[in-house]
């Protein structure tokens, strides 16, 4: 009964790659995030979605591409990676937009990229 | 020696007692703060929140006091348990403008049995 899930939980791969992570949350939320947490622990919002539609784009490189099929997916695509994406990855979901008062965001376990 | 910024602020704490984690906070205008918890592994989950126009809200074992005269929030957990060794975190957002949790830099509580 997992509310945010993420796959894969691990990934390891090269340089140039392209690689994807999927994130589903089954709490009926609307709106669904992509956060970055870096080696030192910086937790640092990526995009987020609304229905389906971009919110958020936080001056990522555009190898990053979210998609969202429906409101209840949120995958990340990252072309050509670099060494300088190695990072956890944390997808969140809550209810309405992000900058409501009260509008609790639950997040995922997170994914674990590492790039050789 | 290490270099600062390479680690995260440490607390070490008996367990039983009482701790107090810090956060200074950017923004005059945050409309609202959270404490997050990260356990080792884990996403990050919601503690305890404070609406700006509050300066003390109380949980169960938690307090989280703010004070924006000098944009500083700070976390009191009581009686310290094991399960309470994790990274804190504190976050801001604005409800106007970019609209955006921004997080803090991390707490590492540690409890000493």
């Amino acid at each position: 009964d997992t509310a945010v899930s993420q796959t894969p939980k691990y990934l390891v791969t090269q340089m140039g790659n392209d690689k994807s992570i999927k994130c589903e949350q089954n709490l009926g939320h609307d709106t669904m995030y992509w956060y970055k947490q870096d080696s030192k622990k910086f937790l640092k919002i990526m995009f987020s979605y609304n229905n389906k539609e971009l919110i958020i784009n936080e001056t990522v490189p555009n190898r990053f591409s979210p998609k969202s099929p429906d409101k209840a997916h949120l995958n990340l695509h990252i072309n050509s990676l670099e060494l300088g994406d190695s990072a956890v990855y944390f997808c969140a979901s809550s209810h309405g937009l992000q900058g409501r008062l009260d509008n609790e965001q639950f997040f995922g376990p997170g994914t674990r990229l590492t790039v050789l | 020696g290490e270099s600062v910024g390479l680690h995260l602020p440490t607390l070490s704490v008996q367990e039983g007692d009482n701790s107090i984690i810090n956060c200074a906070y950017s923004n005059s205008a945050s409309d609202y703060f959270i404490w997050y918890k990260q356990e080792s592994g884990k996403g990050p989950q919601f503690i305890i929140d404070i609406r700006s126009n509050m300066d003390k809200r109380q949980g169960q074992r938690v307090t989280v006091l703010l004070n924006k005269t000098v944009k500083h929030l700070s976390l009191q957990i009581a009686a310290t348990q094991p399960g309470d060794s994790a990274v804190y975190f504190c976050a801001e957002i604005t409800v106007r403008g970019a609209q955006k949790l921004v997080f803090g830099q991390g707490t590492r509580l540690t409890i000493n049995p």
